[in-house]
């Protein structure tokens, strides 16, 4: 079984101020671990994932994360929020090879100018 | 990048009537996809997982006969609202997997029944 816990519903920064948003996993399979952004009355759009490979991963829009599997945690930072970075950001976690993707409950990122 | 479409995009419809939406790989063959429901200010709750040319298999919980799923083609799956009544109201989401451990979502669709 998998499951992902995104710590804070509500996440508030300033314009150009550090985003950490967390996440957390559990899973009884080596994990593939991703974040989603969506905006509002859209899709998912994949920022960035990770399958095994490198534990930091760089992804789109100057976002990145990092595995931590002492920790089981997969934190998405970016270094300098911007307006348009303000979404609802969701992680999830799946097994790979067509597995189902499990979300967390999405945290909303607020930038103020 | 791969490229999902959904539709509609939105659909207003009468409580009892049924609903039919499309969700299609553009780019890309998808041997599986995923119907997502997702409620206001909520995360994406998996309805079911739809393999082409076999029966979709549903979450606990959901209804199979009430969210009937067809994937007739490496591109095209179908979800329909049978009997649609208002609790049904919600945004339904799409994703395709591409064969490399990367699912690709639709732009989702948002139903309102009334």
């Amino acid at each position: 079984a998998q499951s992902v816990t995104q710590l804070g519903s509500h996440v508030s920064v300033s314009e150009g101020a550090l985003v950490l948003l967390r996440c957390n996993y559990s899973s009884s399979v080596p994990p593939y671990l991703f974040w989603y952004v969506q905006y509002p009355n859209q899709g998912l759009q994949l920022l960035l994932k990770y399958t095994s490979a490198a534990t930091l991963v760089k992804g789109i829009n100057g976002f990145e994360a990092e595995f931590k599997k002492s920790e089981t945690s997969f934190h998405l930072t970016k270094p300098s929020a911007h307006m348009s970075d303000a979404a609802e950001y969701f992680c999830a976690v799946s097994g790979g090879g067509f597995q189902k993707l499990v979300f967390g409950t999405g945290t909303r990122l607020l930038v103020s100018p | 990048g791969a490229v999902v479409s959904q539709h509609p995009s939105w659909v207003i419809c009468k409580s009892g009537t049924s609903v039919k939406i499309e969700c299609r790989s553009l780019d890309f063959q998808a041997t599986t996809m995923f119907w997502y429901r997702q409620f206001p200010k909520q995360s994406l709750m998996l309805m079911a997982t739809s393999n082409e040319g076999s029966k979709a298999t549903y979450e606990q919980g959901v209804e199979k006969d009430k969210f009937l799923i067809n994937h007739a083609s490496l591109t095209l799956s179908t979800l329909t609202v049978t009997s649609a009544h208002p609790e049904d109201s919600s945004f339904y989401i799409c994703s395709a997997d591409d064969r490399d451990n990367e699912q690709y979502f639709g732009p989702g669709t948002r139903l309102t029944v009334t």
